[in-house]
């Protein structure tokens, strides 16, 4: 059973690019997390999407970042105009359906370099 | 919402002591307290985890408590190892409108020195 897959595990990009971020993940899950981490600092949580529903986006910025998650295919993180600011490591996280609360698996990230 | 406050955010050990990191949280409909370890440039990876129905848990080296009344949980890691070096974070999830929302606490960068 494959991990929670994320790519590109490093990406980067000149200021004023788009970034595009994919996640997915572990097989049987379908309630997809995304975190944001800065350099030594801790998790914030951004958004959070089941299969092509957005049910809690309150920890993104309203500007320059949605995120998908299609009936088909991966969980996308987008970032349009990217800043400095947004160098970090983004962490995708996955939990199935049937469990009430319960444990996180995450990816092993994306680390965005903006220059 | 939900607030969760990590203490200290740097502990440094000798190796086979003893180290405690301290968390609060300030929702009382809470019902799940996961502790994630992060290796440098790693995942955040599950550790241990305790219900709000269970006053202690624990797993060899590592051993979690939780306080409801008074809102507070902690992580104890007994005879400490290099390898346990690591960024650990608590988190508190509560069951909102149908989905687990998590909260983490802001990290504790743990060093044991051989």
């Amino acid at each position: 059973n494959a991990g929670v897959m994320q790519n590109p595990r490093h990406l980067v990009r000149r200021r004023g690019q788009e970034a595009r971020l994919r996640c997915s993940p572990m097989k049987g899950h379908s309630h997809v997390y995304w975190y944001r981490q800065l350099p030594e600092e801790g998790l914030k949580f951004m958004v959070y999407l089941q299969k092509e529903n957005i049910i809690d986006e309150s920890g993104m910025p309203k500007e320059r970042f949605s995120a998908e998650f299609p009936k088909e295919g991966p969980s996308i993180l987008r970032i349009q105009q990217v800043v400095r600011g947004d160098s970090a490591a983004y962490f995708c996280a996955s939990s199935p359906v049937f469990r009430d609360t319960g444990e996180l698996f995450f990816g092993e990230g994306s680390r965005l370099t903006v220059l | 919402g939900e607030n969760v406050e990590q203490h200290p955010s740097t502990l440094s050990v000798q190796e086979g002591d003893s180290a405690v990191i301290k968390c609060t949280y300030s929702d009382s409909a809470s019902n799940y307290f996961p502790w994630y370890k992060q290796e440098l440039g790693k995942r955040p990876q599950l550790i241990i985890d305790i219900r709000s129905n269970v006053g202690e848990k624990k797993d060899q080296r590592i051993a979690v408590t939780l306080n409801k009344t008074a809102k507070h949980f902690s992580l104890h890691i007994t005879e400490t190892q290099p390898e346990d070096s690591a960024v650990y974070f608590c988190a508190a999830t509560l069951n909102s409108g149908g989905y687990q929302k998590v909260t983490f606490g802001t990290g504790t960068k743990l060093q044991v020195i051989p």
